[in-house]
């Protein structure tokens, strides 16, 4: 069953650094997402992308953060000075039609 | 008002029995409704999706969506000691727009 995948699955960062956390949606989908779920709280959306463009932002989705489709098949979110708070599980997902397909998530802790 | 309002347990049910989970929403423009099961640390993992109001039938798991309440339900039959993770319902205004989450329920089944 195709699914989701994202890399790195732990990522630890000091204060002020850049970080690029990558996802490798469905083959065939062609919306992809980012959320995010800080620690004993719910899942935020943060991004959602298309046709190579951002179609829809949160609040949260700030100058610090940009994602990208470098190629066919990678889709990227790049925080560029990371701050505590950007402490996080962060979740890509992707859809063909409706349903949104989650990957496993990349642990982002930074220090 | 919450958004999405949904009672963050922990819910704890004898293997076997019948679980019941629930959503209340405010937004009206709410077309799409899901529910992810989400084990510690993990993505969420779709289970179930419904368009609009009604039933839809999984094996043992069993959505409803009744939009004049602006309330949602996923029951359980038969639970067994591995549904034991958090379940998150989800909604969305479809036209592959932004899912906005349920804050989890947390549910053990005892064997």
């Amino acid at each position: 069953e195709p699914e989701v995948t994202q890399t790195p699955s732990h990522q630890v960062t000091q204060m002020g650094q850049e970080v690029i956390l990558r996802c490798v949606p469905i083959s065939n989908h062609l919306y992809f997402y980012w959320y995010r779920q800080i620690l004993g709280q719910k899942v935020e959306f943060l991004v959602s992308f298309y046709n190579n463009e951002i179609s829809e932002k949160s609040e949260i989705f700030d100058d610090q953060f940009s994602v990208e489709r470098p190629d066919g098949s990678n889709f990227t979110l790049k925080i560029r000075s990371t701050k505590l708070e950007d402490s996080a599980m962060y979740f890509c997902a992707s859809s063909e039609a409706h349903e949104q397909y989650f990957g496993p998530g990349t642990r982002l802790t930074v220090t | 008002q919450k958004e999405v309002e949904q009672d963050p347990g922990p819910l704890s049910v004898p293997e076997g029995a019948i679980v019941s989970l629930n959503c209340t929403y405010s937004n009206s423009a709410f077309q799409y409704f899901m529910w992810y099961r989400q084990y510690s640390r993990k993505g969420p993992e779709l289970l179930m999706y419904t368009y609009s109001s009604g039933n839809k039938e999984d094996g043992r798991f069993t959505a409803q969506v009744d939009k004049s309440s602006k309330y949602i339900s996923l029951f359980i039959r038969d639970s067994q000691p591995s549904d034991s993770a958090t379940y998150l319902c989800a909604m969305s205004g479809g036209g592959y727009q932004k899912v906005t989450f349920g804050t989890g329920t947390k549910l053990q089944v005892i064997p």
